[in-house]
């Protein structure tokens, strides 16, 4: 079956320290995005992809970094230098193009400890 | 800048019909799209606009005015499982690329 997969769905960090959520698709798809939402809160844009190799800011990249090797992988940071980490982390995928809809991951929550 | 408006929270009873309204204001305008989320879930898609006028998918509809850059969702024949957080997006330019922008969300309670 083809889909967006996060990983792990629960995570917690010590203050201070690095951690890295994970987020793989399967469907082709050449656009990447990672979401921030907090609790009855919208999604807010971190990072987005359009190609390999390639990504841009969303409107709270600070304190978060991504890397997009492979097609199928999109991985977010989320560092130290990031003040308040604790939310709800989602990651979609969209062919493209002008292609609007996007596929979900069933999202990373994490808490910092 | 860009940004998108939504009424925070709508309650409405089985049966009736509920109009969610979005307005927005994005440099470049490529379609307004509409998902669902189930408290703790994943957002999924429910409609996208990208010519003035309405759509219909079944008890959704979705309608969209670029003059006015205002769009809505209907729901009709609510029923409880519609209960959920309801977003517009857009796909705003974002220099040389696209980016999707999500609304504020709308928390839809339906009640018996």
């Amino acid at each position: 079956d083809g889909g967006i997969t996060q990983s792990p769905k629960y995570l917690f960090r010590k203050e201070g320290q690095n951690v890295t959520l994970s987020c793989e698709q399967n469907l082709n798809h050449d656009a990447m995005y990672w979401y921030r939402q907090d609790p009855g809160q919208g999604l807010r844009l971190i990072y987005y992809s359009q190609i390999v190799n390639d990504f841009q800011k969303g409107d709270i990249a600070e304190g978060y970094s991504v890397s997009r090797e492979k097609k199928e992988s999109f991985p977010l940071t989320v560092t130290s230098a990031q003040k308040n980490p604790t939310a709800f982390y989602l990651c979609a995928s969209n062919p493209g193009g002008m292609n609007t809809e996007a596929f979900f991951g069933q999202g990373t929550r994490l808490t910092v400890v | 800048g860009q940004s998108l408006e939504q009424p925070s929270e709508v309650t409405a009873v089985e049966g009736a019909i509920v109009q969610i309204n979005c307005t927005y204001q994005t440099s470049g305008f490529y379609g307004l799209s509409w998902y669902q989320q189930h408290d703790g879930g994943a957002p999924t898609f429910l409609s996208y606009n990208a010519l003035d006028g309405l759509e219909e998918t079944g008890r959704f509809s979705s309608f969209l005015s670029r003059s006015d850059s205002y769009g809505y969702l209907l729901l009709q024949e609510l029923q409880m499982k519609d209960s959920a957080s309801y977003f517009c997006a857009v796909r705003a330019r974002g220099g040389a690329t696209n980016k999707l922008i999500f609304g504020t969300g709308t928390l839809l309670a339906v009640q018996p």
